[in-house]
């Protein structure tokens, strides 16, 4: 068990529709990360939050938004979606803000849309 | 070309055997490099972290860093069935940003 926490687990919806996903850090961390994995692409990396701000941004598409809260949980809002949207979505956590050093990921989210 | 490249394999070998694992990549800003393991339908976790060239040793795992040929290595000694899972590399430049950018991994498979 990593300590990073995902909900939820699976996700199956429509084209068009919106959805959240949500993460826990793990106890401590500061860092957290949202990476996309799918069959042809791999893992990955679409935003990094730390302490509340957003620290570096990579292939996220202007439909997701992500955000990090006092409590620095995170959610990933994915909107309009597109049945290319389906994937495993990972959440990572770290202590430290510069993406250096060991990433705890959680067990992802698995969203299906139709 | 893909920052960092990898076989997806599968890769199938028989319990006992001797196992490498590779991936090349084209930045050669990457100084740190690490191996994530990824059971199915489970997260990656981290199995080995390395800073610039050199072998790093871990029990059954080594992993090995040439900068000069921008290419990684992890060795598997006595696999296990247990290690059956996908092993993905992952990489990160200092200096700036950090954001591991990872490899599409390799399917591992040891067979009793």
């Amino acid at each position: 068990d990593s300590g990073v926490t995902q909900t939820p687990k699976h996700l199956i919806t429509a084209t068009g529709q919106r959805v959240t996903l949500r993460c826990s850090p793990r106890s401590g961390d500061l860092s957290v990360y949202w990476y996309q994995q799918s069959l042809d692409q791999g893992l990955q990396f679409l935003i990094q939050y730390y302490n509340g701000e957003e620290r570096a941004k990579g292939n996220i598409l202007e439909r997701f938004s992500a955000q990090q809260f006092p409590d620095l949980h995170s959610e990933l809002n994915l909107s309009s979606l597109e049945l290319g949207d389906s994937a495993l979505y990972f959440c990572a956590s770290s202590v430290a803000g510069d993406g250096g050093g060991e990433l705890f990921f959680g067990e992802g989210s698995r969203l299906t849309v139709l | 070309q893909k920052e960092v490249e990898q076989d997806p394999g599968p890769l199938s070998v028989p319990e006992g055997a001797i196992v490498s694992l590779n991936c090349t990549y084209s930045n050669s800003a990457f100084q740190y490099f690490m191996w994530y393991r990824q059971y199915s339908r489970k997260g990656p976790e981290l199995l080995m972290y390395t800073y610039s060239s050199g072998n790093k040793e871990d029990g059954r795992f080594t992993a090995q860093v040439d900068k000069s040929s921008k290419y990684i290595s992890l060795f598997i000694r006595d696999s296990q069935p247990s290690d059956s899972a996908t092993y993905l590399c992952a990489m990160s430049a200092s200096g700036g940003s950090y954001i591991p950018t990872f490899g599409r991994g390799t399917s591992l498979i040891v067979h009793p």
